[in-house]
């Protein structure tokens, strides 16, 4: 079965400096999307991805967020200066639709520590 | 900001009987709606979706019903099965991109 793969499954880092997580969404789907679920609290939406450019985001995706999709397979969310705050599991999800009949296809997560 | 809430935090159900796991929404806007199951140290695995022109949907072992009057959405599971024991999400959205998670409930079937 398809999945959707992120690296790593656990980041550590200092506060202050910049991390890339890493996502592989499944190869035929066209919109991608980043969440979060800070531990003990819901998942929470990030920002959404399609046709090369962001076409929804959150207020927790402030400047210091960033995505891109270097290239045909990958989809990174980029922190520039980590705050103990965004210590968090980021989940990358990905769908064929816009309006997704089957739901969006989760990946397991990133476990990001900021210290 | 609680668009959808899930105000059980936990549920406990012998096997084979029916797990019933409800999910309240203040937007009635939200016209998609989803439920997903979490385990430990995974991502949300999809279950089963309904839009807001039905009020029920079924898939196998899972049906969810949408009260769109009450704001109310349910899922059900008959029956219940020690496997089936996980953290259930359900989410919300208007437009297909931004879904809004509730808090999850834990369900625990007991064999």
């Amino acid at each position: 079965e398809p999945e959707v793969t992120q690296t790593p499954s656990h980041q550590v880092t200092q506060m202050g400096q910049e991390v890339i997580l890493r996502c592989v969404p499944i190869s035929n789907h066209l919109y991608f999307y980043w969440y979060r679920q800070i531990l003990g609290q819901k998942v929470e939406f990030l920002v959404s991805f399609y046709n090369n450019e962001i076409s929804e985001k959150s207020e927790i995706f402030d400047d210091q967020f960033s995505v891109e999709r270097p290239d045909g397979s990958n989809f990174t969310l980029k922190i520039r200066s980590t705050k103990l705050e965004d210590s968090a599991m980021y989940f990358c999800a990905s769908s064929a639709d816009r309006i997704p009949n089957y739901g969006y296809t989760f990946g397991s997560g990133t476990r990001l520590t900021v210290v | 900001d609680q668009q959808v809430k899930q105000n059980s935090p936990s549920l406990s159900v012998q096997e084979g009987r029916i797990s019933i796991l409800n999910c309240d929404y203040t937007n009635s806007m939200f016209d998609y709606f989803l439920w997903y199951k979490k385990y430990p140290a995974e991502g949300p695995t999809f279950l089963i979706s309904i839009s807001s022109i039905k009020d029920k949907n079924e898939d196998g072992r899972f049906t969810v019903f949408l009260n769109k009057s009450a704001k109310h959405l349910s899922l059900h599971i008959v029956p219940s099965q020690p496997g089936d024991s996980a953290v259930y999400f359900c989410a919300a959205s208007n437009t297909g991109n931004q879904f809004y998670f509730g808090t999850g409930t834990s369900l625990t079937v007991i064999p």
